[in-house]
């Protein structure tokens, strides 16, 4: 079945390390792709999202995403992560089927805990 | 603008009742939707809208059902409560922008309890 896979499911950093987090998809054409972001006790925000143009986005709190299409990825990186950062977060991609709906298909997620 | 929100924020059924999460948002977006969030997961969509009037089935509908009368409310019912609808429930909104931009905004989610 076509679907979004989040490689990591827990992934622990100490502050300043760099983090990245897989995102691999399976739907072929156009699709648009998004990071977004739970911290404890709140709803999903926005991190960044891709649907044209440089494949290198770069979103809020000094977050970035590499779309490469060969590869059905889009990975999330941060070149230093602080303890802020400790939330949960998921790919989602809006497949070509969904593109007059805007459906979303999201990852199982990824829950990073920073130590301080 | 309070954006999208929902009501109630936490709720316990007992099997068999039923109940209304209700979804408002106050951006004059067309694309509604609702999906659910359990551990491990990620979410799971389980209706949709792309205007009044117009709903369609997500990944997971069973057990559920939406109207949608007004742009701004997208209510989601749940008609005889079962253990497997116990989960975190979130409303989301969207307009389309020109080149594809379908950016969803959720609201802060209903966690439901079914005993």
């Amino acid at each position: 079945a076509q679907s979004v896979s989040q490689h990591n499911h827990h992934v622990i950093l100490s502050e300043a390390a760099s983090l990245e987090l897989g995102c691999n998809y399976s739907y072929g054409g156009t699709v648009n792709l998004f990071w977004y972001v739970q911290y404890p006790g709140q709803h999903l925000q926005l991190l960044l999202k891709y649907f044209s143009g440089d494949p290198l986005v770069k979103g809020i709190k000094g977050f970035e995403a590499e779309f490469i299409k060969s590869k059905f990825s889009f990975n999330l990186r941060k070149p230093s992560v602080q303890w802020s950062d400790t939330a949960e977060y998921f790919c989602a991609v809006t497949p070509p089927t969904a593109s007059n709906t805007g459906k979303l298909i999201f990852g199982q997620g990824t829950t990073l805990q920073v130590k301080p | 603008n309070a954006g999208v929100t929902q009501t109630p924020k936490f709720r316990i059924l007992k099997i068999g009742q039923s109940m209304t999460l209700q979804c408002t948002q106050d951006m004059n977006h067309n694309y509604m939707y609702w999906y659910r969030q359990d551990p491990g997961m990620g979410l799971k969509l389980i209706y949709y809208s792309v205007g009044a009037g117009i709903t369609d089935k997500g990944e997971v509908p069973n057990g559920y059902n939406v109207s949608r009368s007004t742009t701004e409310d997208f209510p989601l019912r749940l008609e005889l409560a079962a253990p497997s609808q116990t989960s975190v429930y979130f409303c989301a909104s969207s307009r389309r922008l020109a080149g594809g931009d379908n950016e969803q905004f959720f609201g802060p989610g209903t966690r439901l309890t079914v005993l």
